[in-house]
């Protein structure tokens, strides 16, 4: 299957502090990717859908001045986390869709904790 | 009420065993149809893709989608104690449209 490479797998930042986390499609192109925040035992939770070249579309209860996304390429989404605060502390993941057939493939993730 | 539903578990099951995960769903409007493997703080791992109504088997997996009563299940021959892990469905409506996650199926399979 398709490669879909995230980092940093794992972050310890201070509270207040901002932090950058990639996603990278390595092996095709992706006009569109998920980003998802996953708490300890439970579903994935999509936060926003990223588009290249466009703004990112943001699920409804999800503060899109905290959460910035950027899709400048076709291979690269980014989401920060502005200001972070220890509640902002969870498993954020990404996905990029294979357009041809639908297929999404995800990252491995990436575990933040604000202290 | 959910659009998917999928038993939480924990289902455990001897080495050796059959694996049998369900989901319904509500919305007959959705068309294509995924099975994921989640490690504990991994990402989701794609095991079976299908968007028609069927069989499709792929090693020791099989995924069946029965589009009329709105069911998909999975099947797993022959289980080891690596497949422990969660197993989620999901599913998409159309082309270009968002993945809707049922919740997940912890399975444990014991040596």
């Amino acid at each position: 299957g398709a490669v879909v490479s995230q980092h940093p797998s794992r972050v310890i930042c201070k509270s207040g502090t901002s932090v950058k986390i990639e996603c990278r499609s390595l092996d095709f192109q992706a006009t569109t990717m998920f980003w998802y925040r996953q708490f300890p035992k439970q579903s994935l939770m999509l936060m926003a859908t990223s588009n290249e070249g466009s703004k990112a579309t943001y699920e409804q209860g999800v503060e899109k001045d905290k959460f910035l996304i950027n899709h400048a390429s076709l291979t690269l989404s980014t989401l920060t986390v502005t200001s972070a605060h220890p509640e902002d502390s969870s498993f954020y993941i990404c996905s990029a869709r294979v357009e041809a057939n639908e297929k999404l493939f995800f990252g491995s993730g990436t575990q933040l904790s604000v202290l | 009420q959910k659009e998917v539903e999928q038993d939480p578990g924990p289902l455990s099951v001897p080495e050796g065993a059959i694996v049998s995960l369900n989901c319904t769903y509500s919305n007959s409007a959705f068309q294509y149809f995924m099975w994921y493997r989640q490690y504990s703080r991994k990402g989701p791992e794609l095991l079976m893709y299908t968007y028609s109504s069927g069989n499709k088997e792929d090693g020791r997996f099989t995924a069946q989608v029965d589009k009329s009563s709105k069911y998909i299940s999975l099947f797993i021959r022959d289980s080891q104690p690596s497949d422990s892990a969660t197993y989620l469905c999901a599913m998409i409506k159309a082309a270009g449209n968002k993945l809707t996650f049922g919740g997940g199926t912890r399975v444990l399979v014991k040596p």
